[in-house]
Order: C-alpha cells, then structure tokens, then sequence
C-alpha cells in the first residue's frame, strides 16, 4: 500500500474550517483514499474516503486533485472536541486484505 | 450497542502469563481486523479474518501471538507467554464487505506486562 506525508501538527481557531494535507504521490489506480481520527484513549474513528471525486459527509468533505496524489480534508466549522491526530490513509480496501497502514498522522489542535 | 465492542477494557498481566483478548464486531461484519498500538504510535496491522477464515496474519509479532474467529462473529486475540514488549493497546475493526467499506473500530483493550 501507498505511504502518506502529512504535516506533524496544525492549530485551528474555533469556529473555522480546518483544512488537513495529505500528500500520496506513489497512490495506485485501485487504492481508495481514507480518513480517520483518534481522540485520546478511543480508537480510531472513521471519517470519509472516497476514489477519485470529491466527497462530503455530515462530518466533513474530502477533495482529492485530479492526478489523485494529494488531498485535503476539510472541517467546515472546527470545534474543540475535533482535537484530534487525523489520519491519512491510502489502502484497496477489505476485499484485497486492506489493512490499514496508519502513518504518524497531523495532531490537529482547535483553540478556543 | 450498535458498535465494535472489546474486552477487558484494561488488563494487566505478570510476565509469562497467558492473557486472552476479545472482540465483538458489528452484527454482520464479514471483515475484522485486528491491530497493535504503542505509546505514541499509530495502529499497526496484526491480522485479518474474513468470517471465519483468516486470510492474513502477516502482521503478527511472533508465534507467541495467535488469533481466532471460529463462528465468523466474534474474535479472541491469544498472547501466550507475554513480555514486556507486549504491552500496548489492541484494538479490533470490523466493516460490513469485501469491498471499500471502512473499517470501524473498537476502543482497544490496553494491555500492561508487569
């Protein structure tokens, strides 16, 4: 599976959207483009992912660029339970054993 | 509940002892998988079952790890004659196919080898 790049930490005002990068250039034709964040003493949550278009949830959208190596997420409206490390993950998904190789993530801090 | 469940939520074990880990995955789940966490660190890949089939058990550390899901439901992860090394978080994922659906995850079971 594809390895990731993204930033070690971000901060974010409280109140604005706070725009995750994620850099995947080695990304296959086949390999999915996956989300996810861990609060501090949970497991991880799944957030979004999506191929090659971009995608919106209630939790968030996704914008992936037309060569597929690089994304973004977006968190239209941060608030301080969204103190997270968020993941960036590029996996083939279950069918074809698609582990998820988790990276060392952005550890994104919302300020009041 | 309607999510991944594990248990014990915490264990702690002497060195040497036998310590047994389980997961309930969400009802229907054909997938699960489990991962190790370290302080600090993200998850890392351990093993895969398709229900009751594990198909992939190249993440495991050594022979000492070993891990089931005889009714494709629920699963127990096994780690005999544990060691300090051992010690970390276990969570377990579940997702519903084979396709591109994404794995949920339970909250772990963290676990300390005294």
């Amino acid at each position: 599976d594809a390895k990731t790049t993204q930033p070690p930490s971000m901060d974010c005002a409280e109140g604005r959207a706070a725009n995750l990068p994620c850099n995947h250039s080695t990304i296959s034709g086949n390999e999915y483009v996956y989300w996810y964040r861990q609060i501090h003493s949970q497991g991880p949550q799944y957030i979004i992912h999506g191929l090659k278009n971009n995608e919106t949830n209630e939790m968030a959208s996704l914008i992936i660029t037309e060569d597929r190596k690089s994304s973004t997420l977006i968190l239209p409206h941060a608030t301080l339970r969204d103190t997270a490390v968020y993941y960036c993950i590029v996996s083939r998904g279950s069918g074809n054993t698609g582990k998820l190789i988790f990276g060392q993530g952005t550890t994104l801090q919302v300020k009041p | 509940g309607a999510g991944v469940s594990q248990s014990p939520r915490y264990k702690v074990a002497k060195r040497g002892q036998d310590v047994a880990l389980r997961c309930d995955p969400i009802s229907g789940h054909v997938s699960l998988f489990w991962y190790q966490q370290a302080l600090g660190q993200g998850p890392e890949f351990l093993t895969y079952f398709q229900n009751e089939a594990q198909l992939d058990k190249s993440g495991l550390p050594s022979d000492r790890f070993f891990a089931e899901r005889p009714e494709g439901s629920v699963s127990t992860l096994k780690i005999q004659r544990t060691q300090q090394e051992d010690s970390a978080v276990y969570l377990c994922a579940s997702s519903f196919g084979t396709g591109n659906q994404p794995q949920h995850f339970g909250d772990g079971t963290r676990l300390s080898i005294l």
